[in-house]
């Protein structure tokens, strides 16, 4: 069973770059994509982006210029990057993963990140 | 970019009944490579159906999904009080993935 762990700072102002962490156990890193998806509270989803276990992204246009996601195989984890953040960005981000031109299968539990100074 | 459009935005419905979730693309989904997920409060969404018609593992069999292109359906058959939740639909055959609105139904 894929289990996965969203960490960071809850809180991050204006301007600042929010950084999530997402530790995964039960899978190999190298069998999936792995994708961050968020939901500003009271609204929908909306992807991010993915990494496969060598590096490839692929990012949401609407986000591209303010994203980064990485991978660690030695840590099995992923992370984010978001730069220049606004109110906007207060969601819950999710972590998810998913194979090649398959649906999200196992989420995180979720981590609200709030925008604020 | 693929823009899913669902309706109802609410669905007020009692144990028991059926219920029936639309889904529209603005553009052909690629191989019908179209999903339902189920989302309760505080919880992350949970995958229900994929290809359009395959549930996931440990769905129950009274949830179905339909269609082709771009029109899809989720239909709940006699729904069960664990039930009520908001349920998105999701493409994920072409870049970016997108997600529908979602549509919530509610115990009348």
């Amino acid at each position: 069973q894929v289990q996965l762990q969203e960490s960071g700072p809850g809180l991050v102002k204006p301007s600042e770059t929010l950084s999530l962490t997402c530790t995964v156990s039960g899978a190999s890193i190298s069998s999936y994509f792995w994708s961050w998806i968020r939901q500003p509270p009271g609204k929908g989803l909306e992807w991010i982006g993915y990494i496969n276990y060598i590096g490839s992204t692929s990012y949401n246009p609407s986000l591209k210029s303010r994203v980064t996601i990485s991978v660690d195989t030695s840590k099995s984890q992923f992370s984010l990057k978001l730069s220049s953040v606004t109110a906007a960005d207060t969601a819950v981000y999710y972590c998810a993963s998913q194979r090649a031109f398959a649906p999200f299968d196992y989420w995180g539990q979720g981590t609200l990140v709030t925008v604020s100074s | 970019e693929i823009v899913l459009t669902q309706s109802p935005g609410t669905l007020s419905l009692s144990p028991g009944e059926r219920a029936t979730l639309s889904c529209r693309a603005s553009q052909s989904v690629s191989s019908s490579f179209l999903a339902w997920y189920q989302q309760k409060p505080g919880q992350a969404p949970r995958l229900l159906i994929y290809g359009a018609s395959s549930r996931a593992t440990g769905i129950p069999d009274r949830f179905s999904g339909s269609g082709s292109g771009t029109d899809f359906t989720l239909t709940i058959i006699r729904l069960e009080p664990e039930d009520f939740a908001v349920y998105y639909c999701q493409q994920y055959g072409s870049s970016p993935r997108t997600f529908g609105q979602g549509t919530k139904v509610e115990i009348k």
